[in-house]
């Protein structure tokens, strides 16, 4: 089966650095990835790991601990615009099983 | 480039009614599609998915059913739907065996009354 765990909400300031961690348990694995989803829209990609280490996209990070089944999403210098729910997701087998999201408020 | 449709948008149902929902994808051959149901303020569970024509996995029992009867595209369908399938249905694409991102249709928003 497939366990793919983070947090549910975290909050932070315009500017700040926020990072949001997911663990998986899953019984396969073929790489991570994290999206953004606005409410009401449908995801859209942000990053792929499938070896371990750091990719870096800009104001957005994603690293990857296979051997740990841990990865984090990075979001530096925090904008209004960056208040979304942010999807942790393990793709094995043709499969791409998500988490169930974490809501992120940027505030002022 | 390839893109990915879904229709309709929005759609309101009585219960007991059949549900047809239909994506199709350009641009790409021999894609995995899947079908997503995202309840509100929840993650997506995963529905079915499907490697090739024809060939359709289920992930959770339920009152609905896929078919994919073309190479790109997909069908969710229900004969008689009840309350509990109101969601936000997502249906996605991503190469077959190769790990790539998965591109989302706009979502079909189900409301059963």
């Amino acid at each position: 089966g497939q366990n793919i765990d983070q947090p549910t909400e975290m909050t932070a300031t315009e500017g700040a650095i926020v990072q949001i961690n997911c663990t998986y348990q899953t019984s396969g694995f073929n790489g991570l990835f994290w999206y953004q989803q606005h409410a009401g829209e449908a995801p859209t990609f942000l990053s792929y790991n499938v070896l371990d280490g750091l990719e870096e996209k800009g104001r957005f990070s994603s690293f990857l601990s296979r051997s740990k089944g841990y990865s984090y999403l990075l979001l530096k210098e925090l904008q209004m615009k960056d208040s979304a729910s942010y999807l942790c997701a393990v793709f094995n087998d043709y499969k791409l099983s998500f988490g169930a999201g974490t809501t992120v408020t940027v505030r002022a | 480039s390839q893109t990915i449709h879904q229709w309709p948008a929005t759609l309101v149902q009585p219960v007991g009614s059949p549900l047809s929902l239909e994506c199709t994808v350009e641009g790409t051959s021999n894609p995995n599609l899947y079908w997503y149901r995202q309840a509100a303020g929840r993650g997506l569970q995963l529905l079915f998915y499907s490697v090739g024509i024809g060939q359709i996995s289920s992930e959770v029992p339920q009152n609905l059913s896929a078919s994919r009867p073309q190479d790109r595209q997909f069908i969710l369908s229900s004969k008689k739907l009840l309350l509990s399938d109101s969601g936000f249905y997502l249906c996605a694409w991503s190469s077959l065996g190769v790990s790539t991102e998965a591109f989302f249709g706009q979502g079909t928003r189900l409301t059963v009354v």
